[in-house]
């Protein structure tokens, strides 16, 4: 299995809290990509990043940010979470850019905002 | 623009009965596709992946799926089912526009196995 983390694993939070998820790989791979999976949607993507301090958007992006400051560590924030992010979020690692593009993911943080 | 359809949002066989589930893509480029599994309150485990190379891809579990590209499908099957792989499974294309390594997920398929 990949190296990859996410810490925490579960979360209970309330509305306009702010929440940091946690994502960390030992593979040293330069992709990383945060998403949500919600029933009836799949798989959406939120943020990603190519590299130490570079990031983009991915088709969820509003209420989240992201950091990397670290090849291995990709952060999630929430800067004031609503009931609507409501999830299970997943991080994935890629050494896209070498002509692979698969995707591992880590185990997944299952947050809840009341 | 990529895109994938899986056609059946939940598919029911019986352990020992073949497993077929569909998948539909759309791509500017010459495709790589995968399928992906999750089991229950589980991560997503690569399948298999067809990178332009074989048509025929052998996965893990005895997996395996064909891409045809005259009918654009990448269906997935196996030719007996276990308990085991009562899961969601994802059909999955990539976005090799802009060489971002992004991933565009179908919607997913449930399979149940029924003793």
């Amino acid at each position: 299995d990949a190296g990859i983390t996410q810490s925490p694993r579960h979360k209970v939070t309330e509305t306009g809290t702010p929440v940091t998820l946690r994502c960390h790989q030992t593979e040293n791979h330069r992709y990383m990509y945060w998403y949500r999976q919600d029933p009836g949607h799949g798989l959406r993507l939120i943020h990603y990043s190519y590299g130490v301090k570079d990031t983009d958007k991915g088709e969820v992006s509003d209420g989240y940010s992201v950091s990397r400051s670290k090849t291995e560590d990709f952060l999630l924030t929430l800067e004031s979470a609503t009931s609507s992010q409501t999830s299970v979020y997943f991080c994935a690692i890629s050494a896209a850019g070498t002509g692979t593009y698969e995707q591992y993911f880590g185990p997944g943080t299952r947050l809840t905002v009341t | 623009a990529q895109s994938v359809t899986q056609l059946d949002s939940h598919v029911s066989v019986s352990e020992g009965t073949p497993v077929l589930l569909r998948c539909n893509y759309s791509s500017s480029y010459s495709p790589s596709l995968f399928w992906y599994v999750q089991h229950p309150n589980k991560g997503l485990q690569l399948l298999l992946k067809y990178t332009s190379a074989a048509t025929l891809v052998k996965g893990i579990n005895g997996f395996e799926a064909e891409f045809k590209k005259s009918e654009t499908s990448f269906h997935l099957t196996k030719p007996s089912a276990h308990m085991s792989d009562a899961a969601e499974y994802f059909c999955v294309v990539s976005d090799k526009e802009g060489n971002t390594g992004k991933l565009i997920f179908g919607q997913g398929t449930t399979l149940q196995v029924k003793p």
